[in-house]
């Protein structure tokens, strides 16, 4: 039983170049949700999903794409990186809502030079 | 504005010693707390979830309280151990249709042996 994980750990793109990130559960949550981590600030969600086949923008989607075609997986896309998405993104899953505990993956640190 | 603030921003204790880490937030109509353990290069850990109605929730050696009236809640860690060593992150849900929690920005805590 691995959680949730994420893929790569790592990444340097250059501004205008594209990228996926996976974000795998082994759970069988219904609930997936992409975050990023700023210096200095909280957890900001970008999308999120309450099951197979749907999405739904977070509090800073701009940039952003995101796919749910199986339950298991969660992908963010960014279809043009700017430096402004330097940060480190971190996938979670519930089984349910806001009362249910989000188990997060271990992090992908992303920097756009 | 919904916002979650925590202090202090960063503590350094004495292994074995106790400390209470703050959560003020102004977050309506509330759903609930958690409180998340962040260690380094790691996603957050879920240690407590309180609704409403809770006004305190224990797991080991953390003791989590909350005042929904004042709407402020503490984390108390008792005989500090050097793997506490963490960040400490205050999350608040609200009780909407959709899906909204706050983040707050996180309690830096240090432990020396």
């Amino acid at each position: 039983n691995a959680g949730v994980t994420q893929t790569p750990k790592f990444r340097v793109l250059k501004t205008g170049q594209s990228m996926t990130l996976l974000c795998a559960q082994d759970m069988n949550h219904e609930y997936m949700y992409w975050y990023r981590q700023d210096p200095g600030m909280g957890l900001r969600l970008i999308h999120y999903s309450v099951g197979e086949g749907t999405t739904a923008k977070g509090e800073v989607p701009d940039g952003y794409n995101v796919s749910r075609l199986k339950k298991q997986n969660f992908l963010l896309g960014l279809e043009s990186a700017a430096p402004s998405q330097t940060s480190v993104y971190f996938c979670a899953s519930s089984a349910s809502g806001s009362i249910y505990e989000q188990y997060f993956g271990p992090g992908t640190r992303l920097t756009v030079t | 504005k919904n916002q979650v603030e925590q202090s202090p921003q960063s503590l350094i204790i004495l292994e074995g010693k106790n400390c209470t880490l703050q959560c003020n937030y102004t977050v309506s109509p509330f759903s609930n707390l958690r409180w998340y353990k962040q260690d380094t290069g790691r996603g957050p850990v879920s240690l407590t979830i309180m609704t409403f109605s809770e006004n305190t929730k224990s797991n080991g050696r953390y003791t989590a309280t909350l005042d929904a009236d004042t709407k402020q809640s503490s984390l108390h860690i008792t005989a500090s151990q050097l793997s506490d060593s963490a960040s400490y992150i205050c999350v608040v849900s609200l009780g909407t249709g959709g899906f909204k929690t706050i983040f707050g920005a996180g309690t830096r805590l240090f432990v020396k042996a």
